[in-house]
């Protein structure tokens, strides 16, 4: 079975554009969460979907959405970005609640925002 | 608000001897998760702890969690140079309907010399 796959893999953006991320998740998991990690701030939850909703969502400016689709692909979206904004971004998939269910990580997206 | 301390946060040993990566979470977790990271990779899971009393062993590496204390250890026994990574603690988090999220520590930079 395949694993989690992100594209693209590496990005370098400029200060103030947009960017778009996707992440295939696992085939058959339905829940995509979203992680970003920064050398200052570590891991940190963005949000998570499950059947096309969004679930749960961290504590993050509204420049950073997202979204799935019915195929439970997401795409997470950064708009007007900041030198902060550069990170690794980890999408997880699993196939519903995590009591019950593994989460699985992608091999991330490095973002460098010049 | 669940919160996940990690310590120590870099970590020198020797081969051959033998350490512990303690993990603290602030609220009560339905699931304790440790991870490892190499440079520039992702997240590889290493254990996954669910109930009081759990230990788990793989290797050199044993995991164990006592939920009444909020504390999980992660111990290294005759460490070898293979085992330098990050180390990531995380815990379950729950919000509303939502199927679960992990909220990290902030790692341990584990460097194993020669």
């Amino acid at each position: 079975k395949a694993g989690v796959t992100q594209t693209p893999r590496y990005l370098i953006k400029t200060r103030g554009q947009q960017v778009t991320l996707s992440c295939s998740p696992i085939s058959g998991h339905r829940s995509v969460s979203w992680y970003q990690q920064t050398p200052g701030q570590g891991l940190q939850f963005l949000f998570e979907y499950f059947s096309e909703t969004q679930r749960n969502k961290g504590n993050f400016p509204g420049r950073f959405s997202g979204r799935q689709f019915s195929n439970s692909r997401s795409e997470m979206n950064v708009s007007t970005l900041e030198l902060g904004d550069s990170a690794l971004y980890l999408c997880a998939s699993s196939q519903g609640q995590l009591r019950t269910y593994e989460q699985y990580f992608g091999p991330g997206t490095r973002l460098t925002v010049t | 608000e669940l919160k996940v301390e990690q310590n120590p946060l870099f970590l020198s040993m020797q081969e051959g001897k033998n350490y512990t990566i303690y993990c603290n979470y602030s609220t009560t977790s339905d699931r304790l998760y440790w991870y490892r990271q190499d440079p520039g990779k992702s997240l590889e899971s290493l254990f996954v702890l669910l109930s009081n009393g759990a230990v788990k062993q793989e290797g050199r590496l044993m995991a164990s969690l006592d939920t009444k204390a909020r504390l999980s250890t992660l111990h290294i026994t005759a460490a070898v140079h293979d085992l330098s990574a990050t180390y990531f603690c995380a815990a379950l988090s729950f919000y509303g309907g939502s199927q679960g999220n992990l909220i990290f520590g902030k790692g341990t930079k584990l460097s194993v010399k020669p």
